[in-house]
Formats: C-alpha cells, sequence, structure tokens
C-alpha cells in the first residue's frame, strides 16, 4: 500500500525557516516524481512545486509565490522528499500536502499543518 | 498562468439527483484535467484524470469530459457521502493551477 507521511510543521515566526519532511513507503520512491501542494486555512488548493525523479533529470519546478523563498530536494536511498522554506511569510500559514506524481497526483499524504506568526 | 473557473461557486441538491459541475480554463490544456473531491479535514482524492478516466476505485456515477478549456465533471444519482468540495486541476503546464472550487452541498 502506498503510503505517504508528512512532517516537521509547526509554529514558526515571519522570515525563519522551517523544513518539511514526507517519507514515501509502498512504492519503489526513485521510480517517481514527487509533488508539494498547500492549503491555507478556509481556502483553495494551490500547488507548490514538485521535483522529478532522478531518471527524468531531478529538476525542479514551483510555484511563483515560493520561488526563490522554497526547495524540494529528495533522498531517494532514505525514500523522503523534502521542502526547505526560508523567509516565511504569514501569507504561508497553510497545510502541506506531499503527493506521488506531478500530474495528477492519486496518492497524497495527510498534511502537515505549517503556522507563521509572531 | 493558466487559470481555472469552476462554477457554480456553491450547488445545492438533493440525494439522488444528478449534479453538473464546470471548469474553464483561459487557454487550452488539451485533456490534461483532473478532478479531485475534498471532504473537511482530509486530502483531496483524485477522481478524474485526463478530463475524463476515472481513477482506481471511483464509481461510475462520476464522469468527466471535455477538452481544450472547457470540461464537465458530471455525477449522477447523488450519495450522501458525494457533498464535498470538488477541484479541477490543470497539468498541462506549469506553474500546475487549481479552479477555486465548487462547494455541493445538501438542499
Amino acid at each position: 500500500e502506498v503510503q505517504l507521511v508528512e512532517s516537521g510543521g509547526g509554529l514558526v515566526q515571519p522570515g525563519r525557516s522551517l523544513r518539511l519532511s514526507c517519507t514515501g513507503s509502498g512504492f519503489t520512491f526513485g521510480d517517481h516524481s514527487m509533488s508539494w501542494f498547500r492549503q491555507a486555512p478556509g481556502k483553495g488548493l494551490e500547488w507548490v512545486g514538485f521535483i522529478r525523479n532522478k531518471a527524468s533529470g531531478g529538476t525542479t519546478e514551483y510555484a511563483a509565490s515560493v520561488k526563490g523563498r522554497f526547495t524540494i530536494s529528495r533522498d531517494d536511498f532514505k525514500s523522503i522528499v523534502y521542502l526547505q522554506m526560508n523567509s516565511l511569510k504569514t501569507e504561508d500559514t497553510a497545510m502541506f500536502y506531499c503527493t506521488r506524481g506531478y500530474n495528477s497526483p492519486s496518492h497524497w499524504g495527510q498534511g502537515t499543518l505549517v503556522t507563521v506568526s509572531s | 498562468e493558466i487559470v481555472l473557473t469552476q462554477s457554480p461557486g456553491t450547488l445545492s441538491l438533493s440525494p439522488g439527483e444528478g449534479a453538473t459541475l464546470s471548469c474553464r480554463a483561459s487557454q487550452s490544456v488539451s485533456s490534461y484535467l483532473a478532478w479531485y473531491q475534498q471532504n473537511p479535514g482530509q486530502a483531496p482524492r483524485l477522481l478524474i484524470y485526463d478530463a475524463s478516466s476515472r481513477a482506481t476505485g471511483i464509481p461510475d456515477r462520476f464522469s468527466g469530459s471535455g477538452s481544450g478549456t472547457d470540461f464537465t465533471l458530471t455525477i449522477t444519482r447523488l450519495e450522501p457521502e458525494d457533498f464535498a468540495v470538488y477541484y479541477c486541476l490543470q497539468y498541462g503546464s506549469s506553474p500546475r493551477s487549481f479552479g477555486q472550487g465548487t462547494k455541493l452541498e445538501i438542499k
């Protein structure tokens, strides 16, 4: 069974950094591209970015709202994808989800909540 | 960036009725469109991908149609568990983008 488990969320002050992790199991992690999405409280879904698998170059793409502040990386040996978030803003407050795939992902984690507040 | 506009914003129907949800793209996404269902406090659930293909385990009362810029999600014979928020997602180009959602509520 495919499982994705996010961790690392919490309360952080504006301007600080936070790193989220997403651990995958039940599939060959290195074969798949991985994505991050988020959802602000009471709002709609927003794509954050993705990282392709190594066979596709391992390259990344980001939403304009996070480009230059967020970085996605992966450790295929540990089956983990990371979301490094720097220079956090109050508007980054959201539930963050990781998914397997980068087109129409069918497997989502349960999410980890990030709250940016002073 | 491709903007997706969903309509209506809210749809009030009764169990057993049929629902038609619309998603319009600001430019062509070919058939690279998916539909998701989300219940409060839960992660989104993939219903339809490639505009008209049902995801694994999705009942056949859910169907998708369209291509280019106009897409429809049709739900026949609404069940109580179908009342949720529905989002369309385009993956024809980056950045990926979602519609703002349609809330399907019980009348």
